[in-house]
């Protein structure tokens, strides 16, 4: 079956970095593009980026354009998310998110993993 | 940029239906996805492309999209139903940036 399994979270000063891992298994890696959504404490849900299923195509929302980078490793069937000069309104859930098609053009994220809790704070 | 704004929270009595609005700005032009969250559970999605369903998603969950509203409608609602509900669309109408875009979320209780 389906699965996605996030970790890499935890607790990081304003102004520093850290990176996110999604470990996907149960389908093939390489067929789909994925999203990162994250979700601050009692709050919606923002997306926050997007890659293609061949690493070639990115973007990004414009609250971390700049700041954050989405990568995958197909050989290891891993997402990444990179995030740099972190603020303390980027803690949130982060979630990786599956996206049916190799390129995404609005389908809805149809696997989702259970999340991993970034907190900027001093 | 595209907003979805959602009403906070929606009550209905076992047995009911509720309905939850989406509104947005010509949104009936657009493919509305809803999702359903509970606590300290990730995102599900329960209707895409404003009126399908995903398999495994029971005939209750139905969808419509109109005008300047999308609308998530549950019937015969009942307690496991109880959670937060998000929209969802694609904003591409602008040439050079497209964007994912989530409503506010709606919390359904079951009286």
């Amino acid at each position: 079956q389906v699965q996605l399994v996030e970790s890499g979270g935890g607790v990081v000063l304003p102004g520093g970095s850290l990176r996110l891992t999604c470990a996907a298994s149960g389908f093939i890696f390489r067929g789909y593009a994925f999203h990162w959504v994250r979700q601050a404490p009692g709050e919606g849900l923002e997306w926050v980026a997007v890659i293609s299923y061949d690493g070639i195509k990115t973007d990004y929302a414009d609250s971390v354009k700049g700041r954050f980078t989405i990568s995958r490793d197909n050989s290891k069937k891993t997402l990444f998310l990179q995030m740099n000069s972190l603020r303390s309104e980027d803690t949130a859930v982060y979630y990786c998110a599956r996206d049916p098609e190799l390129i995404w053009d609005g389908k809805p994220f149809d696997y989702w993993g259970q999340g991993s809790l970034v907190v900027v704070s001093t | 940029s595209y907003v979805l704004t959602q009403p906070p929270s929606v009550s209905v009595a076992p047995g009911q239906t509720a309905s939850i609005t989406c509104g947005g700005k010509n949104i009936g032009d657009k493919s509305v996805h809803w999702y359903q969250q509970k606590p300290g559970q990730a995102p599900v999605l329960v209707v895409y492309d404003d009126s399908d369903r995903p398999s495994g998603i029971p005939e209750r969950f139905s969808g419509s999209n109109s005008g300047n509203t999308a609308t998530l409608t549950i019937s015969r609602v009942e307690a496991g139903d109880e959670a937060d509900y998000y929209c969802q669309l694609w904003d591409s109408s602008s040439d050079s940036r497209h964007f994912y875009v989530f409503g506010t979320g709606t919390k359904v209780t079951v009286l």
